[in-house]
């Protein structure tokens, strides 16, 4: 199975200030089909999880523009510019270019 | 607007089976791929199993293969999961997830086995 490594696990932001979460893959996440199925999950306190970003940067419906992502390859990073209080929560990376799917062990950002 | 309402949780001892069951509404249920993803109790998110639009596969994770069955009606916009032979590490919060353009999360469902 594809192994995701996010760093750091936990993430202490001050409201406004940026944060940045990796994701590095055991191996390329690049598919035959020339996409790239890494996607970031939000999870706030008590919620399931919600989809934020799909192929690597796309922003899902209602994401706010805070949220973006880049990389390719392994190696993935999610930024969250201008952070606000409702950013608070687990963040997963998450693979399916190979099965089966899997997710990063999660990051927890904190104010 | 996308809803999934996950039904069938509960207490269940080792050994037991459960079926936990998934009702989707607000688009088209035919067209897209279905998944169950769980996470036990404080712990990340593990794939347990999948099953395309039309009922192809369905796939499982090697943990859950041989003991869980995964289903879909697309008559009544469901999507089961037979979980038999049921382990106290198969404890955890069940979700159910539409892969339709997007990932969509139902609330969860709780499965506790213990004796």
């Amino acid at each position: 199975d594809i192994v995701l490594t996010q760093t750091p696990l936990s993430s202490p932001v001050t409201l406004g200030q940026s944060a940045s979460i990796s994701c590095k893959s055991s191996q390329s996440l690049l598919h035959t089909d020339g996409n790239t199925y890494l996607s970031w999950l939000q999870q706030r306190p008590g919620q399931p999880p919600r989809l934020l970003l799909s192929k690597v940067s796309t922003r899902f419906s209602g994401v706010p523009d805070r949220f973006s992502g880049s990389g390719a390859g392994t190696d993935f990073t999610l930024t969250i510019s201008r952070v606000e209080a409702e950013d608070v929560g687990l963040y997963y990376c998450m693979q399916a270019t190979h099965f089966p799917p899997t997710f990063g062990q999660g990051t927890k950002v904190e104010i | 607007e996308v809803q999934l309402v996950e039904s069938g949780g509960g207490l269940v001892q080792p050994g037991g089976s459960l079926r936990l069951s998934c009702s989707a509404s607000g688009f088209t249920y035919s067209k897209y791929g279905m998944y169950w993803v769980r996470q036990a109790p404080g712990k990340g998110l593990e794939y347990v199993s999948s099953i395309t639009s039309n009922g192809g596969g369905p796939y499982y994770a090697d943990s859950v293969k041989g003991r869980f069955t995964m289903s879909r009606d697309n008559s009544k916009n469901m999507v089961n999961l037979q979980m038999n032979s049921l382990r106290t590490d198969d404890t955890a919060l069940y979700y159910c997830v539409a892969d339709a353009s997007g990932y969509y999360w139902g609330q969860g469902v709780l499965v506790t086995v213990s004796s």
